[in-house]
């Protein structure tokens, strides 16, 4: 079964909206991390925001919050007041385990395109 | 500045060569990872270094080959047994809070 699920290959959004990148995963560790990565045209992975199992508020980064729903297991990403700048690759990616662990790796997700129309 | 670096931008091989791909950091991070991008397509991991002189295979390592022999360094072998190479690869390290850090890519095409 797939560990990270991105359902949505492709979106647009209008200039200036907002915009939710959808995230499930599937793990049975009660300690987790879950990541979004921006992938611009030129490659570079991007950091954006985590949100750790244990968290019990919503992570948030500027214009970027993650929605989590632990019971669903879902992190969608949430984009406030889009820029032409935010058209990108997105993933979604989660280390089981404890973060003091250096073994436990990122798993991403198949990504979503997110184009930003003016 | 602190980050991590990787050469060449781009790389060609000819079919049955070997090529060794440079992952660097300042970070002073202990652990070390190479990914496979295919197009379209998320990250896969080759193989992970979570301190100096030891490694460990990940997902898809068949055809790889990795070295630590100094901390800031992780080059990546790609050998002529990998059979599809071609693929943007991408190096990350990652710091005590578990984020993990990425190179700028290397993008090898097989001639």
């Amino acid at each position: 079964a797939q560990k990270i699920t991105q359902t949505q290959p492709g979106m647009f959004v209008q200039e200036k909206e907002a915009v939710t990148l959808d995230c499930t995963y599937d793990t049975s560790d009660q300690s987790y991390g879950l990541f979004w990565y921006k992938q611009p045209s030129s490659g570079e992975m991007i950091f954006l925001i985590y949100q750790g199992s244990y968290d019990e508020q919503n992570a948030t980064e500027g214009r970027y919050s993650l929605n989590f729903q632990k019971a669903r297991k879902s992190a969608n990403l949430v984009i406030s007041a889009s820029q032409l700048g935010d058209s990108a690759m997105y993933f979604c990616a989660m280390r089981e385990g404890s973060k003091g662990n250096a073994g436990n790796m990122l798993t991403f997700g198949g990504g979503t395109r997110l184009m930003v129309k003016p | 500045d602190g980050g991590i670096t990787q050469s060449p931008k781009y790389l060609f091989r000819k079919e049955g060569q070997n090529v060794t791909l440079s992952c660097e950091q300042n970070l002073n991070h202990d652990a070390m990872y190479w990914y496979r991008q295919d197009p379209g397509q998320g990250l896969r991991l080759i193989y992970y270094s979570q301190i100096v002189n030891d490694f460990q295979k990940g997902d898809i390592a068949e055809g790889y080959s990795v070295s630590r022999e100094k901390k800031e360094s992780f080059p990546l072998t790609v050998t002529s047994a990998q059979k599809n190479p071609t693929a943007f690869y991408l190096c990350a390290s990652r710091n005590h809070g578990g984020e993990q850090f990425f190179g700028p890519g290397t993008r090898l095409t097989v001639l």
